[in-house]
């Protein structure tokens, strides 16, 4: 399957602290991104990492793709409380950079 | 700001009933999709779609049909609405990608429908 999975399914820390959220998928791809969702809302494109691509930074955010090991992280640095939500990863085809699929998520809470 | 807009957040609908999910986006994508998002499942693509009048079945196109007659409009249709249709519909649309070239989606709000 070319879904990816995340891991932890969830993940609490106090504000201040950094979070890793890290995702796991079995075909090759051309990209992976990553995705934020507010509770009951739709999702939030965060960054996208091509496959030729090992980091990249946005901010806070820190994205590594290692694509012989078939994963990713994302590290948010510095949480704040409003950064509670669940994330993401979707893996985007080799052979359709359109075509994308997206894992379960992991939900993050970050206590003020 | 671009949008991409679900017609409804929320709707219910009777056991056998024909539902239409209504999506637009203002930003000229060619590429438009419908998940269903499900506890623990996370986000399973149903149809999409890279130009009008094209139409590509997703995972879980069973029980879906999709209409998209206009550029910026891409419809869901349960044929005949059951139980287990009831989730969290996600449209979502990017550019199409030429050569060398990827996008992010832009997701509308969802709508959340309860089949009774």
């Amino acid at each position: 399957s070319q879904q990816g999975e995340e891991d932890p399914q969830a993940l609490s820390i106090q504000e201040g602290e950094n979070a890793t959220m890290n995702c796991s998928y079995k075909t090759s791809i051309n990209n992976l991104q990553w995705y934020r969702q507010n509770s009951g809302r739709g999702l939030v494109h965060l960054i996208l990492i091509r496959s030729n691509e090992r980091e990249k930074h946005s901010g806070r955010l820190r994205v590594t793709l290692d694509t012989s090991k078939k994963s990713s992280s994302l590290l948010i640095t510095a949480s704040r409380a409003a950064d509670t939500a669940s994330y993401f990863c979707a893996t985007a085809s080799k052979y359709n950079n359109n075509d994308m699929r997206f894992g379960a998520g992991t939900r993050l809470t970050v206590k003020p | 700001d671009v949008k991409v807009t679900q017609s409804s957040r929320y709707l219910v609908k009777r056991t056998g009933e024909k539902v239409f999910l209504e999506c637009v986006q203002d930003m000229d994508h060619e590429n438009m999709f419908w998940y269903r998002q499900d506890p623990g499942l996370g986000l399973r693509l149903i149809y999409f779609s890279y130009d009008v009048k094209m139409k590509e079945k997703g995972d879980i196109p069973e029980g879906y049909s999709v209409s998209r007659e206009k550029k910026e409009r891409f419809s869901l249709i349960l044929e005949s609405a059951s139980t287990n249709q009831t989730s969290m519909y996600l449209c979502a649309s990017s550019l199409g990608g030429g050569t060398g070239k990827v996008y992010g989606y832009t997701f509308g709000s969802g709508t959340r429908l309860t089949v009774v």
